[in-house]
C-alpha cells in the first residue's frame, strides 16, 4: 500500500539549533517526492522536488535529500520565521499522497 | 508560480445547508484539484476537476455530496452539500502549472465550520 509517514509530529528548536525532519515512504513507481511548507491559515507552498535517490536540493537554510525509502529536510541554523508545518508528498504511478506533516516551532 | 484565489476564506454554516467554494487561477491550467484538510490529518484528494467533462472522484467521495463545476480553464467550484459537523474542514483548490513536474500550487483554502 502506498504510504507516507512523517516524523516527528512536532518539533521545537531554539534559534540556531539545526535539526532534520524525516519522511518515510512506500509507493509504486516513484515519480517524485515533494516538500511543502504550510503557514497557519494558508495553503501549502511548494519547496522542493526530488526525483531519484541521492539527489539533494537546497534553498536558504533548507536542504532536502532522498534515499530509496526516505527523505530528510535538514534545517540549518533555523530562525523564528522558519516556524511552519512542513509537508512531504510522493507522486507514484497511480497516486499523489501527502504525509500528515511536521509542525516546527523555532524559538527566539 | 500561480495566483490562486479561493472564496470564501472561511464560513460558519448550519447543518443541512450547502456551500459553494470558488477557485480562480490567474492562468489557464489543464488540471485542477480539490483537497480536504482535516485537523491532524493529511491532505486528502476529493476530486480532479476536468474542463468540459465530469469530475473524477476519489474513493469515499461522491458527486451528490461534492458536486464540482469546471466551466473553463481558469475557474472551478466545489459545493459541499447537506453539510454535517463532520464536513468541518479546510478545503483547498490546487493546480499543476506543469503536470510533468508534479509540483502543486495551492489556494489559501476555505475553512468551513458546520454547526
Amino acid at each position: 500500500e502506498d504510504q507516507v509517514t512523517q516524523s516527528p509530529e512536532a518539533l521545537r528548536l531554539q534559534e540556531g539549533e539545526s535539526s532534520s525532519l524525516n519522511c518515510s515512504y512506500t509507493v509504486s513507481g516513484l515519480r517524485g517526492l515533494f516538500w511543502y511548507r504550510q503557514d497557519p491559515g494558508k495553503g501549502p507552498e511548494f519547496l522542493f522536488t526530488l526525483y531519484s535517490a541521492g539527489e539533494e536540493k537546497e534553498k536558504e537554510r533548507l536542504k532536502a535529500t532522498l534515499t530509496k525509502k526516505e527523505s530528510f529536510l535538514h534545517i540549518t541554523a533555523p530562525k523564528p520565521e522558519d516556524s511552519a508545518t512542513y509537508l512531504c508528498a510522493v507522486q507514484g504511478t497511480y497516486k499523489y499522497i501527502f504525509g500528515t506533516g511536521t509542525r516546527l516551532k523555532v524559538l527566539a | 508560480s500561480a495566483v490562486i484565489s479561493q472564496k470564501p476564506s472561511r464560513d460558519i454554516c448550519q447543518r443541512g445547508t450547502s456551500l459553494t467554494i470558488q477557485c480562480q487561477v490567474d492562468s489557464q491550467v489543464t488540471m485542477m484539484f480539490w483537497y480536504r484538510q482535516q485537523p491532524g490529518q493529511s491532505l486528502t484528494l476529493i476530486a480532479t476537476a476536468n474542463q468540459g467533462s465530469e469530475a473524477t472522484y476519489e474513493s469515499g467521495f461522491v458527486i451528490d455530496k461534492f458536486p464540482i463545476s469546471r466551466p473553463n480553464l481558469t475557474f472551478s467550484t466545489l459545493t459541499v452539500s447537506n453539510m454535517s459537523p463532520e464536513d468541518s474542514s479546510i478545503y483547498l483548490c490546487s493546480v499543476f502549472l506543469d503536470p510533468n513536474t508534479g509540483e502543486l500550487f495551492f489556494g489559501e483554502g476555505s475553512r468551513l465550520t458546520v454547526l
